[in-house]
């Protein structure tokens, strides 16, 4: 039972380029999340979904793509990476309402 | 606009003695509160949370207060212990909200010997 997965732990685009984040669940959860932490920002919500097929904006979606065609997987896609986009990223699933389970993270740095 | 707020961006406490971290808020619907600890390079980990209709909720050493008319809660840990030296978040919930946490901006807690 591994949790919540994420790839790459780290990666460095350039402005304009895009790349997916993964993010994977094997506990059967419904609700997925993404966050990205900042420094002195605590975390913030990019997007969720509440199964598969369903999806929302968070507090911070602007710049970032989301899909969810199963329950295990949820990537989060910059389309065209900014340095603004300089983040660490984390990914979280949810049973209930106790407490959300989180990824390690994806460090990205955008030159 | 913060609407959960961690004013103390650090606190340093000696081993044994208890570690208070404050959290405030600004929303009068959330109903549901969390608090996450985080180490370096690792993800956050749930540690314990409280609902609105209690003021008061243990487990083990963590303790988390929650005072409605004031909009604060905060986490007591005692006794304090090394290996609790890391970045604590307060979170926040709304009902029928489904993932939608709102989190502070952290403490960060360092427990010396």
């Amino acid at each position: 039972n591994a949790g919540v997965t994420q790839t790459p732990k780290f990666q460095v685009l350039k402005t304009g380029q895009s790349m997916t984040l993964q993010c994977a669940q094997d506990m059967n959860h419904e609700y997925m999340s993404w966050y990205r932490q900042d420094p002195g920002m605590g975390l913030r919500l990019i997007h969720y979904s509440v199964g598969a097929g369903i999806t929302d904006q968070g507090e911070v979606p602007n710049g970032y793509n989301v899909s969810r065609s199963t329950t295990e997987d949820f990537p989060l896609r910059l389309l065209s990476a900014a340095p603004s986009q300089t983040s660490v990223y984390f990914c979280a699933c949810r049973g209930g309402r106790e407490t959300q389970y989180f990824g390690p993270g994806t460090r990205l740095l955008v030159l | 606009d913060q609407q959960v707020k961690q004013n103390s961006p650090s606190l340093s406490v000696q081993e044994g003695r208890i570690s208070i971290l404050n959290c405030d808020y600004t929303n009068s619907m959330f109903d549901y509160f969390l608090w996450y600890k985080k180490y370096p390079a690792e993800g956050p980990t749930f540690l314990i949370s409280i609902s609105s209709i209690k003021d008061k909720n243990e487990d083990g050493r963590f303790t988390v207060f929650l005072n409605k008319s004031a909009k604060h809660l905060s986490l007591h840990i005692v006794p304090s212990q090394p290996g609790d030296s890391a970045v604590y978040f307060c979170a926040a919930s709304l009902t029928g909200t489904a993932s939608k946490l709102t989190f502070g901006t952290g403490t960060r807690l360092q427990v010396t010997l």
